[in-house]
């Protein structure tokens, strides 16, 4: 069976400092990968989506990036964390190619900016 | 889908009884619907899909169903449990999408004993 891992569950960071988040898949082959960030008491926003190795689409202007160096590994990085970066970091993945499927949920890391 | 909002909408049911929770959503487009139940800390889990060829799906205690004409999507949970406490989420996706889903503002479901 599949499943997706995140790490860390928590992390505090100081503002200014580097960030990255790292997210895996097991399970699977070729699965579009997905970084969602989730403010308290909110739904999920978009971050980044992938559909392959190297390829990242942004859906939001920001102060993260997302990289995908192996098939089944997803990235969320920082130069210089902010205030307003901190939150609840999700990912998630569905089954590749461009048909409708449900996406799976890691669970999360919560970030705070300190 | 709903502009994600500030306070989330709250369902007090009484235990045993049926929860219905809804959800509007505004993209003419959407074209593939998910209710996602979200316990604290934890991320979304998947509880049912349905696609826009369909008006009503059933699961294990759980039904969705899909009124296309007023862009409505409602989850049905059969004989509440303490554990069905949690927060439910819909979400949509346009036709063929694969850049993600857009969340409704969510729903807490809160179980009276």
């Amino acid at each position: 069976s599949q499943t997706i891992h995140q790490w860390p569950a928590t992390l505090v960071q100081p503002v200014g400092s580097p960030l990255s988040l790292e997210c895996t898949v097991e399970g699977t082959s070729n699965p579009n990968l997905y970084w969602y960030r989730q403010a308290a008491g909110r739904g999920l926003q978009l971050l980044f989506y992938s559909v392959g190795i190297g390829q990242i689409s942004s859906e939001v202007p920001q102060n993260l990036s997302a990289s995908r160096p192996q098939d089944r590994q997803f990235i969320l990085s920082s130069k210089k964390l902010l205030l307003s970066d901190s939150g609840f970091y999700l990912c998630a993945w569905s089954v590749g190619g461009p048909s409708n499927q449900p996406q799976h949920f890691g669970d999360g890391t919560r970030l705070s900016i300190l | 889908g709903e502009s994600v909002g500030l306070h989330l909408p709250t369902l007090s049911v009484q235990e045993g009884d049926n929860s219905i929770i809804n959800c509007a959503y505004s993209n003419s487009a959407s074209d593939y619907f998910i209710w996602y139940k979200q316990e604290s800390g934890k991320g979304p889990q998947f509880i049912i899909d349905i696609r826009s060829n369909m008006d009503k799906r059933q699961g294990q205690r759980v039904t969705v169903l899909l009124n296309k004409t007023v862009k409505h999507l409602s989850l049905q949970i059969a004989a509440t449990q303490p554990g069905d406490s949690a927060v439910y989420f819909c979400a949509e996706e346009a036709r063929g999408g694969a850049d993600g889903l857009t969340f409704g503002k969510g729903t807490h479901l809160i179980i009276q004993p």
